[in-house]
């Protein structure tokens, strides 16, 4: 929802450039890692996701790298477009999958036209 | 269309009257579950299911009951609500719990209590 997106970290970013949103992970333990977008009013809608025995993914636009020594992930979006302009939620789970899910409190992505 | 609905989707109340919120997906999914998202917290786990008459607690599943009686309903129970469960409330499902599902998120519920 709108108030969602009030106190978040904000990053902006001119459209058609490449916008990198990191993501700091609590827990050693976790094995799964996804990124959510979030429009205004609208709810959380998968991106990308990531096991723990990769480093690095794409999809279309997107990639996803995996640093397990600092527990740090990031999503680097390409090509950053009007569209992309929402609220991005990392979350990690440590049961391989949807079980138990711990969210980010995330970031607001601007992207100026 | 495949989707996850939420009812209603806007509601105030008040203390202590006790509320259902309605979730139902129909895509035969089962694993789902609820969340509540706050301002500087983002999404926290309140209660999954990972099938019919299988549930579990989340991260804040204090002052909330779920059940699953049938597969595509996962409602949402507030016994007591008091003003600290004012949120926005989302209801998630997918095929399985696992991890090569993708999770559909519903559309909100934004609920207030006074």
């Amino acid at each position: 929802g709108e108030s969602v997106g009030l106190h978040l970290p904000t990053l902006s970013v001119q459209e058609g450039d490449n916008s990198i949103i990191n993501c700091a992970y609590s827990n050693s333990a976790s094995d799964y890692f996804i990124w959510y977008k979030q429009e205004s009013g609208k709810g959380p809608q998968f991106i990308i996701d990531i096991r723990s025995n990769m480093d690095k993914r794409q999809g279309q636009r997107v990639t996803v790298l995996l640093n397990k020594t600092v527990k740090h992930l990031s999503l680097q979006i390409a090509a950053t477009q009007p569209g992309d302009s929402a609220v991005y939620f990392c979350a990690e789970s440590n049961s391989g999958g949807y079980q138990k899910v711990t969210f980010g409190t995330g970031t607001k992505l601007q992207v100026i036209p | 269309e495949a989707q996850v609905t939420q009812n209603p989707r806007y509601l105030i109340t008040v203390t202590g009257k006790k509320l259902t919120v309605t979730c139902s997906q129909n895509m035969n999914h089962e694993y789902m579950s609820w969340y509540r998202q706050d301002p500087g917290l983002g999404l926290r786990q309140i209660y999954y299911s990972m099938n019919v008459e299988v549930t579990d607690k989340g991260d804040v599943p204090e002052g909330y009951k779920v059940s699953r009686k049938e597969k595509r309903n996962f409602p949402l129970i507030l016994e007591s609500p008091s003003p600290n469960q004012t949120s926005l409330y989302f209801c998630a499902s997918s095929p399985t719990s696992g991890s090569t599902d993708t999770q559909y998120f519903g559309p909100g519920t934004r609920l207030t209590v006074l």
